[in-house]
């Protein structure tokens, strides 16, 4: 079975503080996934990227960077949290491109920003 | 923007109905389509998929694709109380790296 991990399930930070969600997968998968969900907005996503070192932007990347030094591990990184980054945030792995694509979530970190 | 619709819900069906869930899609490249289970407070978990157009059976649940119409729908029959979730449904585009998602339909299975 596939399994993503995420360090944190609850994470309550100040405003201006640097924030770091670590996200690990064992499927050897070259794709994984930052998104954030929202009531009413639904998932969006904020990063990917499809190698190490590499990464694209999604729909929503303001205010986050991410990096990917080892193939497993994708790190999403808040500079300098603000109140609007109080979200659901989800990483999820997927093995190729293409069609026989699907992705596998993680469980998920809730970040409340004070 | 490349849109994936879905309706919001909530859908509330009696238990042992037929649920059925839709989803409409604006991009004429999509070539894959996925739905995926999400209970409250939990991560999506993937249900099926489907990328010819048609049904696909898996147990209770049954995806049909339209490309034509560009509509994907999910069929639950015997729906349970345990099948109330909110439903995602994703499409990739163009053999790409990324899924969008659909907002997600609330599915209530009444006893």
């Amino acid at each position: 079975d596939v399994k993503v991990t995420q360090s944190s399930r609850y994470l309550v930070k100040r405003t201006g503080e640097k924030v770091f969600l670590e996200c690990v997968q064992d499927m050897d998968h070259e794709n994984m996934f930052w998104y954030r969900q929202d009531p009413g907005l639904g998932l969006r996503l904020i990063y990917f990227s499809y190698d190490v070192k590499m990464k694209e932007k999604g729909d929503i990347p303001e205010g986050y960077s991410v990096s990917r030094e080892k193939k497993e591990r994708f790190s999403l990184i808040l500079e300098s949290a603000s109140t609007n980054q109080t979200s659901m945030y989800l990483c999820a792995s997927s093995l190729i491109a293409g069609g026989n694509n699907e992705q596998f979530f993680g469980p998920g970190t809730r970040l409340t920003v004070l | 923007q490349k849109e994936v619709e879905q309706n919001s819900g909530p859908l509330s069906v009696p238990e042992g109905a037929i649920a059925s869930l839709n989803c409409t899609y604006s991009d004429r490249g999509s070539q894959s389509f996925f739905w995926y289970r999400q209970y409250s407070g939990k991560s999506p978990e993937l249900i099926m998929f489907i990328y010819s157009n048609g049904d696909k059976e898996d147990g209770r649940f049954t995806a049909q694709l339209n490309k034509a119409s560009q509509y994907v729908s999910l069929l639950i029959r015997d729906s349970q109380p345990s099948d109330s979730a909110t439903y995602l449904c994703a499409v990739n585009i163009n053999s790409g790296y990324a899924l969008n998602f659909g907002k997600g339909t609330s599915l209530l299975v009444t006893p």
